[in-house]
């Protein structure tokens, strides 16, 4: 089955700095990558995605990158703001939008 | 428009126990995942309903099993709770792909189950 390796664990930036997280997956069939952003005792939500026959995709500050070659995919986000931190998981899908494999999530904190 | 609701929001059982967790999906939605999410981990899938039918399922034993019902709501049943069945429980639903290719996976905020 797929797997999902996401890195950083742990990811501490000033505001206003930019945020890179990096994922990669096993199983090149995969077609859908999306981006959840899960604040503590809050559902994960979905924050930006990206299909496989496009290689990246910007909403705001928020943008997302896929190498299908290298089976990688990255999220950015520019001018960070304390807000921004939460948990955030990458997840990729062969099957469509419903069954994913979620990466093991990326702690971001941004300080004042 | 209400999103996801799951019931209870928390809830404690003791080892070898049953136990129901009950989901809502979004206004329109017809299809319902669970996932799993333990302590410091992403979710991981259990199974998905569609058509009150299971349509496909995770790395889960047979003591994990669901319902949906004709009003697309569902319940996941766990039986003979482990310990390591303590976790965050997700709900998520979507629109069938096969009709709305752009329809997006919507979480409810969970039940988090305490096995002691």
């Amino acid at each position: 089955g797929e797997n999902v390796e996401q890195h950083p664990s742990t990811l501490s930036v000033q505001e206003g700095d930019s945020a890179v997280i990096k994922c990669t997956y096993s199983d090149s069939a995969s077609n859908y990558f999306p981006w959840y952003k899960q604040e503590l005792g809050k559902r994960p939500q979905l924050i930006i995605d990206i299909r496989s026959n496009v290689g990246e995709k910007k909403d705001q500050r928020i943008a997302v990158t896929l190498n299908k070659t290298a089976k990688h995919f990255s999220l950015h986000i520019t001018e960070t703001q304390p807000e921004d931190s939460a948990v955030y998981f990458c997840a990729a899908s062969r099957w469509g939008y419903s069954t994913l494999t979620f990466g093991k999530g990326t702690m971001l904190l941004v300080s004042p | 428009d209400a999103g996801v609701t799951q019931s209870p929001t928390h809830l404690i059982k003791t080892r070898g126990q049953q136990v129901t967790l009950r989901c809502s999906p979004k206004s329109g939605h017809d299809t319902v995942s669970w996932y799993q999410q333990a302590l410091g981990q992403g979710p991981q899938f259990i199974f998905q309903y569609y058509e009150e039918e299971e349509r496909q399922r995770g790395n889960f034993p047979d003591r994990f099993s669901g319902h949906q019902f004709p009003n697309y709501s569902s319940e996941l049943n766990v039986n003979a709770l482990l310990l390591g069945d303590s976790a965050l429980y997700l709900c998520a639903s979507s629109l069938d792909r096969e009709r709305r290719s752009n329809e997006k996976l919507f979480f409810g905020s969970g039940t988090q189950l305490s096995v002691l």
